[in-house]
Formats: C-alpha cells, sequence, structure tokens
C-alpha cells in the first residue's frame, strides 16, 4: 500500500506570496492532519480535516488555512508569507478523526521564505 | 496546559547497550502516547504507542512504560544497532475540537549510537 505522499518537497517563496501545498494520504484513510515542524518550535499541530470538513485547529493565524477534497487529499494554504513561516510542512493521515488513531506521517514539503 | 517536555535533548550510547528517553505530560486527559523516529530527510515514522488502559507495551527490542499517576512515560531502546540513529519524539494527546483529540510533541531526542 502506498504512503502518504506530499507534493512538492521543497519550495522557495518571498515574503507576501501564498503557497498551496499538496497532501494524499494512504488509501483508506480518511482524516488528515497537518503540522509545521521548525528547529525551534518543534513539531506543532495545524489543523485536521475529515470528511471535507476541519474538525481541529492548532494556535496558528488565519494566514494557515486547509482543505479537503472527497477523496480524502488535502490542500493547506499559506497566505501573506512571512520569513517565520519557513519549515517543514509534514502531513499525516490515518483512518478517523482525532489523535487515538495511528497517524502516518508524508516526507514533508520543505518551505523556504526568503 | 500542553506541554510535553523530553529528556535528554541529545543521547549517545554504545552499539548493543540500552538507551531510555523520557517524557511527561501535564493534561490529565491524556491517555494516547506514540513515540516516533525521524530520520534524516523522512518524515516521523510511528514505532509503538501506548494507551492509559495500560502500563507497559513491548515490541522486539522497543518498550514504552506509562506512569499515569507521575504523568510521565519512556521508551526503552535494548541492545541498540547503528540503524537505530534518529531523532524520536514523543507525543500525547490532548482534548481538541469536537470532542476529537490532537497530538502535543515534546521537542526531540537525538540518539548517536556509536559503533
Amino acid at each position: 500500500k502506498a504512503g502518504v505522499t506530499q507534493t512538492p518537497r521543497y519550495l522557495i517563496k518571498t515574503r507576501g506570496q501564498q503557497v498551496t501545498l499538496s497532501c494524499s494520504p494512504i488509501s483508506g484513510h480518511r482524516s488528515v492532519s497537518w503540522y509545521q515542524q521548525t528547529p525551534g518550535q518543534g513539531l506543532q499541530f495545524l489543523f485536521e480535516y475529515f470528511s471535507e470538513t476541519q474538525r481541529n485547529k492548532g494556535n496558528f493565524p488565519g494566514r494557515f488555512s486547509g482543505r479537503q477534497f472527497s477523496n480524502s487529499r488535502s490542500e493547506m494554504n499559506v497566505s501573506t508569507l512571512e520569513l517565520g513561516d519557513s519549515a517543514l510542512y509534514l502531513c499525516a493521515s490515518s483512518l478517523e478523526a482525532g489523535a487515538r488513531y495511528e497517524q502516518y506521517f508524508g516526507p514533508g514539503t520543505r518551505l523556504t521564505v526568503t | 496546559g500542553e506541554n510535553v517536555e523530553q529528556h535528554p535533548s541529545t543521547l549517545s550510547v554504545q552499539e548493543g547497550d540500552s538507551a531510555v528517553i523520557k517524557c511527561t505530560y501535564s493534561d490529565s486527559a491524556s491517555n494516547y502516547f506514540p513515540w516516533y523516529k525521524q530520520e534524516l530527510g523522512k518524515g516521523p515514522q510511528l514505532i509503538i504507542d501506548i494507551r492509559s488502559n495500560v502500563g507497559e507495551k513491548k515490541d522486539q527490542r522497543i518498550a514504552v512504560t506509562l506512569n499515569k499517576t507521575a504523568k510521565h512515560f519512556s521508551l526503552h531502546i535494548t541492545e541498540t544497532q547503528p540503524e537505530d540513529s534518529a531523532v524520536y519524539f514523543c507525543a500525547a494527546s490532548i482534548p481538541g475540537d469536537f470532542g476529537n483529540e490532537k497530538l502535543t510533541f515534546g521537542t526531540g531526542t537525538r540518539l548517536t549510537i556509536i559503533p
């Protein structure tokens, strides 16, 4: 069974621009969670989508948004990029919503904001 | 609070020896505690998890123990091998929105196995 895939793997953007990242979950998984990983803050939860609805949200500003499609694929968008948004963005899929279900991570998208 | 503290931040052990990583959590509602291994250039990989209704779980060379009273849990790796070198993260579930829990992570432990 194929794992979680994320595209693109690397991205360089300029301050003020916006960016869209994509995540395809493991087949049969209906929940997708997004995380930001930085050396200073570690792994931080952004949000979770299940059945095309946001089911959980972390403590990030409204510039960070996401959505999920009927095939469970998910995208996250960051608008008005700031230098501090440079990070590895990880998505994880699980069978159902909520952290009690095993989460399987993708390889991440490395975003660099200049 | 939602903090998970993880120690040590770095750990070097001789090949064949054991490694122990410890985490403490603050939210008494936490009931699911996964451990992840992250190798360079890859996403975290779930290696073992434990739920609050058990005190210990073992999978070959890896074991996790949980003390709910003291709010701490530990990862034990025995007979370490070079391929165990990686960054390890602990996590704990905390209440989220709509009755769904979310994960809060420790800051990671860089484990180096010395051949």
